[in-house]
Parts: C-alpha cells; structure tokens; sequence
C-alpha cells in the first residue's frame, strides 16, 4: 500500500497567520491527494483533491499544491473557524490511507 | 441534501459479531462506491472495507480481511459491514462514507457522523 507521511503533527499560530502542512507519499501519485478538515466531534470534511481542486464551498484561502510525492496544503490567512485538524489522503484504489493529522492549534 | 446515517454500533465481548448499517439519502445511492473508515478518538483514519455501485468489486483493509464483510441493497438504499470475531483493538468510531472520483481513485466527500463501537468484557 502507498503510504503518506503528514508532518508536523501539530502546529500553532494566531488568526490571520499564514501555515503550511505537508505531505509526502511513499510512491509516485502524481497530482492525486486529498486534504481534509476535523473539527472535533465531528465527521471529516473534503477540502482539497487532485491536489489542487477546491470542494465546493471551501475558502480560497485553503491552497493545495504539490505532485507526487511531496504535497503542501496552506492556509494564506487563518480565520477563527480553521482551528482544527487536518489529514492527507491518497485515493488510489480501494487502499486509500491517511496521514496521521496535523492538530492546528492557537497560539 | 445527501445524508448518511450509521446504526448498529454496540458494546460488546471480545469474540461476539455485530452489524453496521448506512440508510443513504439525498443522491443516487446506486451511482457511487462507497467505503467504511473507522476512527480511533484522538487518532487517525483507516480504511476498512470498500464496495463498488453494483457489488462487483470489494475489497478489504488489512484489520478488516478475513472478519468483516461489507455489502449494499441499492434498492434499500443501504450499506452494511458484518463484524465477526471483534477485538478490543476494534473499539472505534465507524463512518460511512461516500467515494468520488473514479475506477482508480477515490476521494471522500460525504461521511456519516459515525456509530460507536465498543468491543470489551
């Protein structure tokens, strides 16, 4: 299975900080990643795929980049509301697997 | 509005079996793959088990090969995982969820909110 390595594991910054979370995948997967958003209590939330793609609804601040194997997710200017914890994921085939999450804390 | 909504979950012995359904709704059910991802609080994600729109393709995660199996009724618009020989290390949260993307990969846009497993004497 591919894997993917997510760091830090955690991070703090104040609103309106600029943070970026990496990940890195054991393979090439070339432009195919996903980044997600956990609040807690609840059910992950699609941000990013292929990388790049914006779901609908999510905030051009969330900026995906990268292309197998080391991908980027930034925030250009937290808000409030993005204080939560972030996973990675590589969708290939049925095995998809996660980073181990990026908790983003305030300062 | 697409919802999924997990039932099933349970405390129960190390050993003892339980079922997992997703009543879907909102979409066309039997358009998509769907999976089971579980949840350790305060811990990862890991896949489980996945099935396509018609059945015809399956597949297992490693904790979930040889114990679980995973099946649909797109006419009742709902998803299962059967759960035998559960051990403690199953004790999670368990999603439903709805895949994206294509034949060769899969991104997750709509998670269940989950249905607590307990597996413990």
């Amino acid at each position: 299975d591919i894997q993917v390595t997510q760091s830090p594991s955690s991070v703090s910054a104040s609103v309106g900080d600029r943070i970026t979370i990496t990940c890195r995948a054991s393979e090439g997967i070339k432009n195919r990643l996903a980044w997600y958003q956990q609040k807690p209590g609840k059910a992950p939330k699609l941000l990013i795929y292929a990388a790049s793609t914006l779901q609908d609804g999510v905030p051009s601040r969330f900026i995906g980049s990268g292309s197998g194997p080391d991908f980027t997710l930034t925030i250009s200017s937290l808000q409030p509301e993005d204080f939560a914890t972030y996973f990675c994921q590589q969708p290939f085939g049925f095995s998809v697997t996660f980073g181990q999450g990026t908790r983003l804390e305030i300062k | 509005e697409v919802q999924l909504v997990e039932s099933g979950g349970d405390l129960v012995q190390p050993g003892r079996s339980l079922r997992l359904s997703c009543a879907a709704s909102g979409f066309s059910f039997d358009n998509y793959t769907m999976y089971w991802v579980r949840q350790v609080p305060g811990k990862g994600l890991e896949w489980l088990s996945a099935i396509s729109w018609n059945s015809g393709r399956i597949g297992y995660g490693d904790s979930a090969r040889g114990r679980f199996t995973i099946s649909r009724d797109n006419a009742k618009n709902s998803l299962y995982l059967q759960m035998n020989s559960l051990k403690p290390e199953d004790t999670a949260l368990y999603y439903c969820v709805r895949a994206i993307g294509g034949y060769s990969e899969y991104y997750f846009d709509y998670w269940g909110q989950g249905t607590q497993v307990t597996v413990s004497s």
